[in-house]
C-alpha cells in the first residue's frame, strides 16, 4: 500500500519555526492530516485536509501540500509544542488508512 | 462533548482471544465510521481497522486480516474489536477513534479515546 515518510526528529529553538515534512508519491493529489501526540496522551488532530485547523488549534500550526511533500509548519515554537507528530492519508487503492512513522519535535 | 472510552484490554497468552469495546457518546454515532488504531510500546501509530457507519464496509491492515474482526452496535453506540490468535507483536495500546466525515467516506480521525493496553505474553 501507499507509503508516507517522515524524518524521525526535528529540533528547534523556542520562538523559531519548525517544519515537519511528510513525503509520498504525488501526495499533493490527496488530503493529508496531521496529529500531535504528547507523551502518555492520545493523539490529537491538529490539521486536516492539508491546511484546515480544528477549533481550538492555534493559528501557529499550519499545513501545506504539493507535489511529493506535505508540510506541517509550527511558528513561534513553544515548549508545549514538544511532541510526536504524525501525518496520515487515506489510500483509496488499498482501502487503508496510512500513518507516517512520526516525527519527534524537540524544543531546545 | 464527544467521548470515546475503550475497555477490555489486559494480559493474554499467545494464541488466545480478547475483545475490546469502545463506548461512544456526545455525537450521532450511527452516521460516522469508526476506527481502531494501535501503538506498540515506544513505536508509532498503526491503523488497524475501520467500519463504516452502518457496518456494511470493513477494512483491515494486512497483519490482522483473518484474525481480527471489527463490528459495531449502533443501538448501544459501541464499536468492538474481536482479536483472535493473538501474537506477541499485537502488544500495544489500542485506541478507538471517530472518523471526521459522516457517511461512508474515510477521511481523518477527529476524536480519540485514551486507549486500552493489550499485552500478549506467555
Amino acid at each position: 500500500s501507499y507509503v508516507v515518510t517522515q524524518p524521525p526528529s526535528v529540533s528547534v529553538a523556542p520562538g523559531q519555526t519548525a517544519r515537519i515534512t511528510c513525503g509520498g508519491y504525488n501526495i499533493g493529489g490527496t488530503s493529508v492530516h496531521w496529529y500531535q501526540q504528547r507523551p502518555g496522551q492520545a493523539p490529537v488532530l491538529v490539521v486536516y485536509d492539508d491546511s484546515d485547523r480544528p477549533s481550538g488549534i492555534p493559528e501557529r500550526l499550519s499545513g501545506s501540500n504539493s507535489g511529493n511533500t506535505a508540510t506541517l509548519t509550527i511558528s513561534r515554537v513553544e515548549a508545549g509544542d514538544e511532541a510526536d507528530y504524525y501525518c496520515q492519508v487515506w489510500d483509496s487503492r488499498s482501502d487503508h488508512v496510512v500513518f507516517g512513522g512520526g516525527t519527534k519535535l524537540t524544543v531546545l | 462533548q464527544v467521548q470515546l472510552v475503550e475497555s477490555g484490554g489486559g494480559v493474554v497468552q499467545p494464541g488466545r482471544s480478547l475483545r475490546l469495546s469502545c463506548a461512544a457518546s456526545g455525537f450521532s454515532f450511527s452516521v460516522y465510521g469508526m476506527h481502531w488504531v494501535r501503538q506498540a510500546p515506544g513505536k508509532g501509530l498503526e491503523w488497524v481497522a475501520v467500519i463504516s457507519y452502518d457496518g456494511s464496509n470493513k477494512y483491515y491492515v494486512d497483519s490482522v486480516k483473518g484474525r481480527f474482526t471489527i463490528s459495531r452496535d449502533n443501538s448501544r453506540t459501541t464499536v468492538y474489536l474481536q482479536m483472535n490468535s493473538l501474537r506477541t507483536e499485537d502488544t500495544a495500546v489500542y485506541y478507538c477513534a471517530k472518523d471526521f466525515n459522516p457517511g461512508a467516506t474515510v477521511t481523518n480521525l477527529d476524536y480519540w479515546g485514551q486507549g486500552t493496553l493489550v499485552t500478549v505474553s506467555s
